[in-house]
């Protein structure tokens, strides 16, 4: 089994601010890494795919990078709506497992 | 777009089988390309993928659950099920239904299809499994 490990659990940041999130993966996952946005009583949204791709609709504050073990997730400008918890997610193996998520807060 | 909608029980009791209908609109469920996903996740807690079936009725399930899990497509009516034997409370769950996306990646120099992202999803639906 592939362990995704995302840090940190959570974070309170102001609005404007730089916000980034890590995912460290237990093996090489070369860059099967997606990322997704979850607000608070909704599902789950995709907002990056394949490491560092912008899924469509998705504002250009969001971005990803990363291959290997070693991943990033950083909204540039952190806004009001972006509060929510974020999940990576790998594909590297049949069984996707996802990371534990970090919660992202207003300060 | 495509879009999902989660049907069933909210309430199961234990030791029965927990049973879910994902209906797609504005796609067909037997296009190529897409697996027809279950994830489920405890209120206040992570996801977790439970398995998925393919549009050719292929199907892979969560290595813990392959004894109770049975994901089934219904091509008639454009949906696709979920049916968990054996519930306890440790199912309680918001279940989501998903598509994913097919996608190629290269395993030991083979390119090989493989499941990739989930979108879109279901709204989710809240299943308690409780006497």
């Amino acid at each position: 089994d592939i362990q995704m490990t995302q840090s940190p659990s959570s974070l309170s940041a102001s609005v404007g601010d730089r916000v980034t999130i890590t995912c460290q993966a237990s093996q090489d996952i070369t860059n099967y890494l997606n990322w997704y946005q979850q607000k608070p009583g909704k599902a789950p949204k995709l907002l990056i795919y394949t490491a560092s791709k912008l899924a469509t609709g998705v504002p250009s504050r969001f971005s990803g990078s990363g291959s290997g073990t070693h991943f990033t997730f950083t909204i540039s400008s952190l806004q009001p709506e972006d509060i929510g918890t974020y999940y990576c997610q790998q594909y590297d193996m049949l069984r996707l497992s996802f990371g534990g998520g970090t919660k992202v807060q207003i300060k | 777009q495509v879009q999902l909608q989660e049907s069933g029980p909210g309430l199961v009791k234990p030791s029965q089988t927990l049973s879910l209908t994902c209906s797609v609109s504005g796609g067909s469920i037997t296009s190529g390309g897409y697996y027809w996903n279950w994830i489920r996740q405890v209120p206040g807690k992570g996801l977790e993928w439970l398995g998925y079936i393919y549009y050719d009725g292929d199907t892979f399930y969560h290595p813990s659950l392959t004894s109770r899990l049975r994901i089934s497509l219904d091509t008639s009516k454009n949906q696709f099920s979920l049916r968990l034997t054996s519930v306890t409370a440790a199912d309680t769950a918001v279940y989501y239904c998903a598509r994913g996306v097919s996608v190629s990646i290269t395993l030991f120099g083979d390119v090989i299809p493989r499941l990739g992202w989930l979108d879109p999803w279901g709204q989710g639906a809240l299943v308690t499994v409780s006497s």
